[in-house]
């Protein structure tokens, strides 16, 4: 099965700044489609489980701009610039690309 | 507004079964490929398996670390979905979703999820 890594189990940010999260891949998740079959979850305490990213770099509906996901082959990166109170939350990334799909370790993003 | 509401979880023996329901609302049920993942306390989702929709026949596909032991099911009479679990283990334990598919995409909606703790 593939396996995904991100390496930062926690990121330490302050409000206003810009993290990015890495998200790594044992084979590339390029389909030959030309997409890559990644997406980006985002946990909150409290809430359900929120789609962020799709196809490696598409926003889901609704999410703010300031979440950027970008990438290729096996390594991706998900991006959030002027990070808000509010996008402290734990991040994960999926592969779709082959059965059975996998999950990231996630990544918490903890303020200062 | 789509829903998806898990219950049935608790504690159950080692060796022991149980049985997940989630129930959902607020869309055409039968058009979608509907997925159970669960989370261990502390670490990271694990994708169980999926029922695919009507226009696919409704077949199953399974993590095969629990093929064998997890059935999934729907009843499109009632919009319900269902994760039967038998031969229950210690690492079994985790909080157990629902999610939808989204066409081909991303899991777009995803329940609130419930706990399952195997302990004797």
């Amino acid at each position: 099965q593939i396996t995904l890594t991100q390496q930062a189990e926690s990121l330490w940010v302050s409000p206003g700044e810009k993290v990015s999260i890495t998200c790594r891949a044992s084979q590339s998740l390029l389909y030959t489609d030309g997409k890559h079959y990644l997406s980006w979850y985002q946990q909150r305490p409290g809430q359900t489980t929120k789609a962020l990213i799709y196809h490696a770099s598409i926003r889901t509906d609704g999410v703010p701009t300031r979440f950027i996901g970008s990438g290729s082959g096996t390594e991706f990166t998900l991006s959030i610039e002027d990070v808000q109170p509010e996008d402290i939350a734990l991040y994960y990334c999926l592969q779709t690309l082959k059965k059975p799909w996998t999950f990231g370790g996630g990544t918490k993003l903890e303020l200062k | 507004e789509v829903k998806l509401l898990e219950s049935g979880g608790g504690l159950v023996q080692p060796g022991g079964s149980m049985r997940l329901s989630c129930a959902a609302s607020g869309f055409t049920f039968t058009d979608f490929y509907m997925y159970w993942i669960r989370q261990p306390a502390g670490k990271a989702p694990e994708w169980l398996g999926f029922i695919r929709n009507k226009a696919n026949g409704y077949t199953t596909e399974y993590n095969p670390s629990v093929k064998g032991r997890f059935t999934i099911s729907r009843d499109n009479t009632q919009n319900m979905l269902y994760l039967q679990m038998n031969t229950l283990r210690a690492e079994d334990t985790a909080t157990y979703y629902c999610a939808r598919w989204d066409s081909g995409y991303y899991f777009d909606y995803w329940g609130q999820g419930v706990m399952v703790t195997v302990s004797s």
